[in-house]
């Protein structure tokens, strides 16, 4: 069964810390995605990656970065937590036909940052 | 502007009556695609439909299927016979032309289905 998995489920943080949320897949997929969950506001696009070595600004890129050194692996990088970063961080992995089999996620990693 | 909107918070159905969740969608592109994910509590998000923007017929999925009228830029899920497992959180999502494969996602509609 194919999957993405995330380390952790979940997660608390202090604020100012270095936090690393990690996305591992098996399918060789080419493109990566990070996106945090908020009620009422759906899914927003922070990050997201073609290639290795490759990154691109999603819609809510601020306070964020990400490594993709290995086609499997896209970590996200909250350089300095805040507690408005706290929330429902799910990565998705596409072959890059995602336009007519969408995303398979991860389980998700529900951060809290105190 | 939104892209994906869905005007539905919440909602609340009956066992084994239909269900449909309304998504309107805004693109100039002739090539998209829309879908329908399902997230129950439990967080994981489950693919359950496809629509590309050039389908004639609306696309089916067991019970699922997609009330795709293009002219209204309208998406709606059609659940039939809904069943308890169906009490759940719905994302309508686009993606926009074939360049690449980012995925727009609305605000979601939380399903609640009543014995």
């Amino acid at each position: 069964d194919v999957k993405v998995t995330q380390s952790s489920r979940y997660l608390v943080k202090r604020t100012g810390e270095k936090v690393f949320l990690e996305c591992v897949q098996d399918m060789d997929h080419e493109n990566m995605f990070w996106y945090r969950q908020d009620p009422g506001l759906g899914l927003r696009l922070i990050y997201f990656s073609y290639d290795v070595k490759m990154k691109e600004k999603g819609d809510i890129p601020e306070g964020y970065s990400v490594s993709r050194e290995k086609k499997e692996r896209f970590s996200l990088i909250l350089e300095s937590a805040s507690t408005n970063q706290t929330s429902m961080y799910l990565c998705a992995s596409s072959s890059g036909t995602a336009g007519f089999y969408g995303y398979t996620f991860g389980s998700g990693t529900r951060l809290t940052v105190v | 502007a939104q892209k994906i909107t869905q005007t539905q918070p919440g909602m609340f159905v009956q066992e084994k009556e239909a269900v449909t969740l309304d998504c309107t969608y805004d693109t100039s592109d002739p090539s998209y695609g829309l879908f329908w994910y399902k997230q129950p509590s439990s967080g994981e998000m489950i693919f359950l439909i496809y629509q590309g923007s050039y389908d004639q017929q609306n696309a089916t999925e067991g019970r699922y299927s997609l009330n795709f009228q293009k002219a209204r830029k309208s998406a709606n899920l059609v659940i039939s016979a809904s069943q308890l497992g169906d009490s759940a959180m719905y994302f309508c999502a686009m993606r926009e032309g074939f360049g690449d494969d980012k995925i727009i996602f609305g605000k979601g509609t939380r399903l609640h289905i009543l014995p």
